[in-house]
Formats: C-alpha cells, structure tokens, sequence
C-alpha cells in the first residue's frame, strides 16, 4: 500500500503522560499536514512541513506540541502533558511536488484517535 | 465570520433523489476549491476539485461562483453509497494551507 500511513491508529493515555504519533507519507510528496479532527468538525490545520522545514504553525498548536519531520520523510507529533481536551483523531495528510492542479490534492491517512483519561 | 461556512445537516433524502450543498468563503484571495468526501470514523478523501467554469464527474457537479464567494455541489440521482459527510475546502493564493469547512452531513434512504 503506498497511501499515507499513520500510527497507532488507536491510543489512550492518562492526562499528563506525553504521547507520540508517527505519518508515513506518500514517498513522492514534499509536503506534509498535521490536523485535528473532533466530533462535528472538519479538520483543523495544526502544521505544515514543505521537505524537513516546519513552514507554519497554527495558533491552535500550544507549546505542548511538537512536531518533526527530520529527513523529510515521515514525521512525528508528540504532545506532552496530555489534557483532556486534547482528546481528537489526528489526522496526517501530504500533497504533491510540483505546481499545478494535482499539487493541491491532499491524501489523508487514517488518522491516530487519541483518547485522554 | 468562519472562513468556510457549511449547513452542518443532515440532509435526508431518499434514493433518487437530486441535492445540493452550498460552502460560502470568506476570503476573496482564495484560488483552490475543492470538495471531498468523508465516511463516518474513516479520513476525508477528494471528491472533486471545483474549478471556474463548474465541473461534472458522473452523477456529481461542482460549480464556483467567486462574486458571491461560493461553491456548490450536486448531487443526481443519489445513492444509498452516497451517505457520508462531504467536506469544502478552500485554500488562498499564495499558501498552501487549506481551510475546511465543518461539513454537511448526508443521509440518503432506501
């Protein structure tokens, strides 16, 4: 399968502990997406990587958050001192090389549903 | 005023029938529009992208309207496959950072 891979798909943690999430991407594309999702919502853009360069971060990313992408292959999410309210799918997305119309597209992957206790 | 605005739903209709959904945007700079597609528990995927002169695949027509900052989608003759919630998206000129929109919910009935 050469989508967009993302792990854990499931992960459940106690409010404090810090947790990490890996996204594999589609091996051609240079541009890398993290989002959050909760129930009712679209996704919230979080990050954007273009190659290993974190270009934007949203407001919504607190210093709790973190993310890398250090060789500009796959990247990692890691949120410390987990709340609550940090309990939502996250969902990793990456999109194509080049300019035009099929750059735009963005391939999402399943997502890590994060549970907070 | 969110960026992107869409009537959360659910629409509910039976199979067969025609629907359409529209998605206001906010910011007159933006330059990509699309539409995708997105099952309950599952990621959104790309349904279309909406270009200027309106676009058609199959049973699906997506149009564009930049004066009143809108785009719409149709959906002929639906399906019970059809129930999912579908996505706007928007994306300004000079970024690459789309905008969702919170998405309609569909429900088609037997």
């Amino acid at each position: 399968d050469t989508g967009v891979s993302q792990n854990p798909r499931h992960k459940i943690t106690k409010r404090g502990q810090n947790v990490t999430f890996r996204c594999d991407p589609i091996s051609e594309h240079n541009r890398l997406y993290w989002y959050r999702q909760t129930l009712g919502q679209g996704p919230e853009f979080l990050t954007y990587f273009q190659n290993e360069a974190q270009l934007e971060k949203s407001r919504l990313l607190s210093d709790r958050f973190s993310a890398e992408r250090p060789k500009g292959s796959f990247s990692t999410l890691e949120i410390q001192r987990t709340e609550q309210g940090d309990s939502a799918m996250y969902l990793c997305a990456s999109s194509g090389t080049s300019g035009g119309a099929s750059a735009d597209t963005q391939y999402f992957g399943p997502g890590t549903r994060l549970t907070v206790l | 005023r969110k960026e992107v605005e869409q009537d959360p739903g659910p629409f509910n209709v039976p199979e067969g029938a025609t629907v359409a959904f529209n998605c206001t945007y906010s910011n007159s700079a933006s330059q990509s529009f699309f539409w995708y597609r997105q099952d309950c528990r599952k990621e959104p995927k790309l349904l279309m992208s909406v270009y200027s002169s309106g676009n058609e695949d199959g049973r699906f027509t997506a149009q564009l309207n930049r004066a009143s900052q809108y785009i719409s989608l149709l959906i002929r003759d639906s399906k019970l496959s059809d129930s999912a919630t579908y996505l706007c998206v928007v994306r300004p000129g000079g970024s690459y950072i789309p905008t969702f929109g919170r998405g309609t919910s569909l429900i088609v009935h037997p």
